[in-house]
């Protein structure tokens, strides 16, 4: 079993639509969340840290549920310049913490 | 401040061949890793150091070696490139402290092994 694993989608969806991500982690010692954006042939950028009691941001709202072992993305009002692979990031305890990436979540918004 | 460069942007091998990708980080960060990533995968984590003289192995060390002689600078050696080793190569640098801070991400170098 995958250490962090996501739905890869695509989600299509229209403008406007909101939109939800879910990944799940293994290791339930694992500290620090992230969600990235990684647009076609880019690096990935921070979209949001994930904190335990959910934090928001503009149209973006994240969540951790440790207690089953994953974290959400939600997006509203979808834009289509939202459309991009999202990348959760979980740091799993090791020799050091070690981000550890997710396959990603393809988005596609569409008029 | 150009946060996180790479060198080169692609690069095209025969197998056997050896190359070094450079990333350099202007943020004074502790923390540098070194990343492949294929077609439908996320990004998996080759090598990894948390200062300046140190490097530890990721989750797909074989054939690559890294050194971390400068702080700011993170090397990739590949010794003898085989076609299995054509991937997109990220860099990425945080602070530090146990992984609880944000990434910063380099452009990428595209190499194909041929």
């Amino acid at each position: 079993r995958k250490e962090v694993e996501q739905d890869p989608g695509p989600f299509n969806v229209p403008e406007g639509a909101t939109v939800a991500f879910n990944c799940t982690y293994s290791n339930s010692a694992s500290q620090s969340f992230f969600w990235y954006r990684q647009d076609c042939r880019k690096e990935p950028k921070l979209l949001m840290s994930v904190y335990s009691s959910g934090n928001e941001d503009g149209r973006f709202t994240a969540q951790l549920n440790r207690a089953s072992q994953y974290i959400s993305l939600l997006i509203r009002d979808s834009k289509l310049s939202d459309s991009a692979t999202y990348l959760c990031v979980v740091n799993i305890p090791g020799g050091s913490y070690i981000p550890t990436f997710g396959r990603g979540t393809s988005l596609i918004v569409h008029p | 401040n150009a946060g996180v460069t790479q060198t080169p942007k692609f690069r095209v091998l025969k197998t056997g061949q050896s190359m070094t990708l450079l990333c350099a980080q202007d943020m004074n960060h502790e923390y540098m890793y070194w990343y492949r990533q294929d077609p439908g995968m996320g990004l998996r984590l080759i090598h990894y150091s948390v200062g300046e003289g140190t490097t530890a192995k990721g989750e797909v060390p074989d054939g690559y070696n890294v050194s971390r002689l400068k702080k700011q600078n993170f090397l990739l050696g590949l010794e003898s490139a085989a076609p299995s080793q054509t991937s997109v190569y990220f860099c990425a640098s945080s602070q530090g402290d146990r992984g609880s801070y944000e990434q910063y991400f380099g452009p990428g170098t595209r190499l194909t092994v041929t």
